[in-house]
């Protein structure tokens, strides 16, 4: 089976640096993706990580080690509008299982 | 990035009733359509994987007779609801993928649809 742990809730102050951890257990790993979503909307797609390292988009960067069943997702320059749930999500041949999301809470 | 449309986007209707909820993908061709369910404050759940031409893969738990999909063709994929009750009120939604999940691919996610039952 699939599974993945994240933290259910994250505070952080605008301007600053937040990591939101997941780690999970799988079988045919294919990649880690991380997802946004606001209240009342749809998951948006933020970043895809098939090896291991760093990928940086913008104020955004995920990071993937898959000997250690481990990703982060970094978020820099809190702004306001970053408050929201965000998932992680791992990808096999057939499918995507999503984690249970991690609440983000920015204060000003 | 590909877009994908959900119809309708908010549904409400009577305990009892039907509802078809419609996905498309509007500028690719889906070899696979996957649909969610969403309750508040929670995950989404993977209801069943869709691929054109063929039966839907429903996951544990989930009943094939009462959430019926279609994937008619490469750009459409429907979900119906039977017999709708109270406890089916939730927000689905619908992703798809081109290609045949290579290690590079991602899925498009659709605006959801949310459906409340009386």
């Amino acid at each position: 089976g699939q599974s993945l742990e994240q933290p259910s809730e994250v505070t952080a102050v605008e301007g600053a640096i937040v990591q939101i951890n997941c780690t999970y257990q799988t079988s045919g790993f294919y990649g880690l993706s991380w997802y946004q979503q606001h209240d009342g909307g749809a998951p948006t797609f933020l970043s895809y990580n098939a090896l291991d390292g760093l990928e940086e988009t913008g104020r955004f960067s995920s990071f993937l080690s898959r000997s250690d069943s481990y990703g982060y997702l970094l978020l820099q320059e809190l702004q306001m509008k970053d408050s929201a749930s965000y998932f992680c999500a791992v990808s096999s041949a057939s499918k995507i299982i999503f984690g249970s999301g991690t609440r983000l809470s920015i204060r000003p | 990035g590909a877009v994908v449309s959900q119809h309708p986007s908010r549904v409400i209707c009577k305990s009892g009733t039907s509802v078809k909820i419609e996905c498309r993908s509007l500028d690719f061709q889906a070899t696979t359509m996957f649909w969610y369910r969403q309750f508040p404050k929670k995950s989404l759940m993977l209801m069943a994987t869709s691929n054109e031409g063929s039966k839907a893969t429903y996951e544990q738990g989930v009943e094939k007779d009462k959430f019926l999909i279609n994937h008619a063709s490469l750009t459409l994929s429907t979900l119906t609801v039977t017999s709708a009750h109270p406890e089916d009120s939730s927000f689905y939604i619908c992703s798809a993928r081109f290609g045949h999940g290579g290690r590079e691919e991602t899925q498009y996610f659709g605006p959801g649809t949310r459906l409340l039952v009386l």
